[in-house]
């Protein structure tokens, strides 16, 4: 079974411009969750989808992130403009079912680089 | 605000000894709790959790003690080797905030051969 994907490994992108980061759940899992790391500190809550519908995005620090999943399968997150704040490792998770935590399949993560 | 952290960023074992991660929690309501462990290039990936009515729970090679007098929790490796080198962090769970996990800052151990 393929486990959680996310593109791109590495984004660098420069202050201003817009990224956009991909995230592939497991297949038949409703549940997706993005979390994001910046540098020395911990890894953090941004939101949470129940199939395309966005069910917690108490976290997403603020309105230049737009997090979507037309179709309830992949996800998408988008940074648009970048600031230098936003550098660190976004992480993506998944689950079937949203009550069981510690079924939360995490990917491997995509470092994003803003200079 | 409230949140996981941990006492020590890094922890240097001998292979075979044994290791003890430590992690401190100040929410009281937190009833859950996961040890993730993420090697370079990889994702957390879980290792044990623990219910708040529990003290302790073993899995292969590891012990999670869970303390809530003083909210403390700890992951025991025994027999450490090399392939647990990697950043180790904690998580917990919060009654009521809709099943996401918060994170402490994690903990690097080396196992030195």
């Amino acid at each position: 079974e393929a486990g959680v994907t996310q593109f791109p490994s590495h984004s660098v992108i420069e202050k201003g411009q817009t990224v956009t980061l991909r995230c592939d759940p497991i297949s038949g899992h409703d549940n997706l969750y993005w979390y994001r790391r910046v540098m020395g500190k911990e890894i953090k809550f941004l939101l949470h989808f129940v199939k395309e519908s966005k069910q917690d995005e108490s976290g997403m620090p603020n309105n230049r992130f737009l997090a979507e999943r037309t179709g309830g399968t992949y996800s998408t997150l988008k940074v648009q403009p970048a600031e230098l704040e936003d550098s660190g490792v976004y992480f993506c998770a998944s689950s079937q079912e949203w009550n069981r935590i510690y079924e939360q399949y995490f990917g491997p993560g995509t470092r994003l680089t803003v200079t | 605000g409230e949140s996981v952290g941990l006492h020590l960023p890094t922890l240097s074992v001998q292979e075979g000894d044994n290791s003890i991660i430590n992690c401190a929690y100040s929410n009281s309501a937190s009833d859950y709790f996961i040890w993730y462990k993420q090697e370079s290039g990889k994702g957390p990936q879980f290792i044990i959790d623990i219910r708040s009515n529990m003290d302790k729970r073993q899995g292969q090679r590891v012990t999670v003690l869970l303390n809530k007098t003083v909210k403390h929790l700890s992951l025991q490796i025994a027999a450490t080797q090399p392939g647990d080198s990697a950043v180790y962090f904690c998580a917990e769970n919060i009654e009521g905030s809709n099943y996401k996990l918060t994170f402490g800052k994690g903990t690097l151990l080396t196992v030195n051969p």
